[in-house]
C-alpha cells in the first residue's frame, strides 16, 4: 500500500516571500502520479499541480513549482511570491496509473498561513 | 457547466437515522467516487464507480452503500448513522481515458451525527 507523509503540520510565510512544503511517499510502483491540492477555508479541493513520475522535468504552474526527486521519493511544493489568497491547507496526494480504483492517497496536510 | 455538485451542504443526524448524500456531475465523466475527510487527516476513499451499473469499495466502505444508475449521479447512503461517521464528505469525478488522473471535487457535505 502507498503512504504519503507531510511532516510540516503548519507553516507561515510573509506575503511576497517564497515557501516550500515537503512531501515524501512510499511506493513500489515505478509509474504513478503525484499531486498537490489546495483546500481554502471554503473546503473546496483545488488541484494546484500534477507530476507524472516518468517525466523527469519538474512541473510548474505560474507561481507554483515542484521539486520531484524520484529516487528519494520526495515531492515538495514551492510557492513563489506568496499571496494572501494562498492561505489554505495543502495536501500532497499519490495515484497509481489510472486502472481500477483511480484512488488518490492523501497526506495529512500542511496548514499554510500567509502573513501580510 | 456546474461541474460536480453536492447536496446538502450540511446535515445533522441522530444515531441510527438514515440519509442519502447526493452527488451529480455534468461533465460526462465515467468515474465517480466518494471520500471522507476527518480532522487532521487527508481524504480517504469510501466507494467508487467506473460507469453506470459498476461500483466497488474503497479504503473505508463500512457503513455506506452506493449505486450508479446514471452517468451523472452517484448517491452515498448511510443506512444507520453512527457518531464515527461525523465527517466532511467529498464527491469527485474524472474521465477514465485521457487525463483520467485529473479528478474534480465537489464542494463537500458536512455531516454531524449526534
Amino acid at each position: 500500500a502507498q503512504t504519503v507523509t507531510q511532516s510540516q503540520p503548519e507553516m507561515s510565510v510573509q506575503e511576497a516571500e517564497t515557501v516550500t512544503l515537503s512531501c515524501t511517499y512510499d511506493t513500489s510502483e515505478s509509474n504513478y502520479y503525484l499531486f498537490w491540492y489546495k483546500q481554502p477555508p471554503s473546503r473546496q479541493m483545488i488541484l494546484v499541480i500534477r507530476q507524472e513520475a516518468y517525466k523527469q522535468q519538474n512541473a510548474t504552474e505560474n507561481r507554483f513549482s515542484v521539486n520531484f526527486q524520484k529516487a528519494a521519493k520526495s515531492f515538495s511544493l514551492k510557492i513563489s511570491d506568496s499571496q494572501l489568497g494562498d492561505t489554505a491547507m495543502y495536501f500532497c496526494a499519490f495515484m497509481k496509473p489510472p486502472a481500477g480504483s483511480y484512488q488518490l492517497t492523501f497526506g495529512k496536510g500542511t496548514k499554510l498561513s500567509v502573513i501580510p | 457547466n456546474a461541474g460536480v455538485t453536492q447536496t446538502p451542504k450540511f446535515q445533522v443526524l441522530k444515531t441510527g437515522q438514515s440519509m442519502t448524500l447526493q452527488c451529480a456531475q455534468d461533465m460526462n465523466h465515467e468515474y465517480m467516487s466518494w471520500y471522507r475527510q476527518d480532522p487532521g487527516m487527508g481524504l480517504r476513499l469510501i466507494h467508487y464507480s467506473v460507469g453506470a451499473g459498476i461500483t466497488d469499495q474503497g479504503e473505508v466502505p463500512n457503513g455506506y452503500n452506493v449505486s450508479r444508475s446514471t452517468t451523472e449521479d452517484f448517491p452515498l447512503r448511510l443506512l444507520s448513522a453512527a457518531p464515527s461517521q461525523t465527517s466532511v464528505y467529498f464527491c469527485a469525478s474524472s474521465y477514465t481515458r485521457g487525463r483520467a488522473e485529473t479528478q474534480y471535487f465537489g464542494p463537500g457535505t458536512r455531516l454531524l451525527v449526534l
